[in-house]
């Protein structure tokens, strides 16, 4: 079984400023990693994805995170955000052993501030 | 760019009736799911479908939930008979080989 631990719900930030959102896992298994965006009243969107190689993937938006396997975690950076940014923000992971389904952390609401 | 389509935006039903959900999922796609998202809580994985039969099923998905993949392009979820506590988003996915699973935009189910 997997779990994924998102530990702040919600994250205020100032336009420009850098942001963090934390994404820690627990898995039996190796896993790969997800993040994806929920814009209001809209769908998921595929952020970036670790499946190999290196540890530190670019995704769309400006968006970057970095796998740690010894922390079991997968944190999601951006140098400096912008308003259009806020939205829900979710990491997810899915085992590599065959089971295809993602499992879910609760979210992370990110409020850009002008 | 292709994308997962979804059908009705916004389905109102009333407790115990059969409600279908439809999605076309991204045309040259291996694998379809279905998702849900209780209001203010996390998503939550249903059911998986590969190679025309369920791969895959969480504890939610049982015996009042079915999925179809009735022709080449759609890929349906029933509720067979629907209770308060399937009001929630619905969302279908798909995915290629590689994991990696798009989504489509929802439908809002409310049931009352």
């Amino acid at each position: 079984a997997q779990s994924v631990t998102q530990l702040d719900s919600q994250v205020p930030v100032f336009e420009e400023a850098p942001v963090e959102l934390r994404c820690n896992y627990s898995s039996s298994v190796s896993v790969y990693l997800f993040w994806y965006v929920q814009y209001p009243n809209q769908g998921l969107q595929l952020l970036l994805k670790y499946l190999s190689g290196s540890t530190l993937v670019k995704g769309i938006n400006g968006f970057e995170a970095e796998f740690n396997k010894s922390q079991t975690s997968f944190h999601l950076r951006k140098p400096s955000v912008h308003i259009s940014d806020t939205a829900e923000y979710f990491c997810a992971v899915s085992d590599r052993s065959g089971r295809r389904a993602l499992t879910f952390g609760s979210g992370t609401r990110l409020q850009v501030q002008p | 760019e292709p994308e997962v389509t979804q059908t009705p935006s916004h389905q109102v039903t009333q407790m115990g009736q059969e409600v279908i959900l439809r999605c076309v999922p991204i045309s040259n796609h291996l694998y379809f799911y279905w998702y849900r998202q209780i209001l203010g809580q996390k998503v939550e994985f249903l059911v998986s479908f590969y190679n025309n039969e369920i791969s895959e099923k969480s504890e939610i998905f049982d015996d009042q939930f079915s999925v179809e993949r009735p022709d080449g392009s759609n890929f349906t979820l029933k509720i067979r008979s629907t209770k308060l506590e399937d009001s929630a988003m619905y969302f279908c996915a798909s995915s290629g080989a590689k994991p990696s699973e798009f989504f489509g935009p929802g439908t809002r189910l409310t049931v009352l």
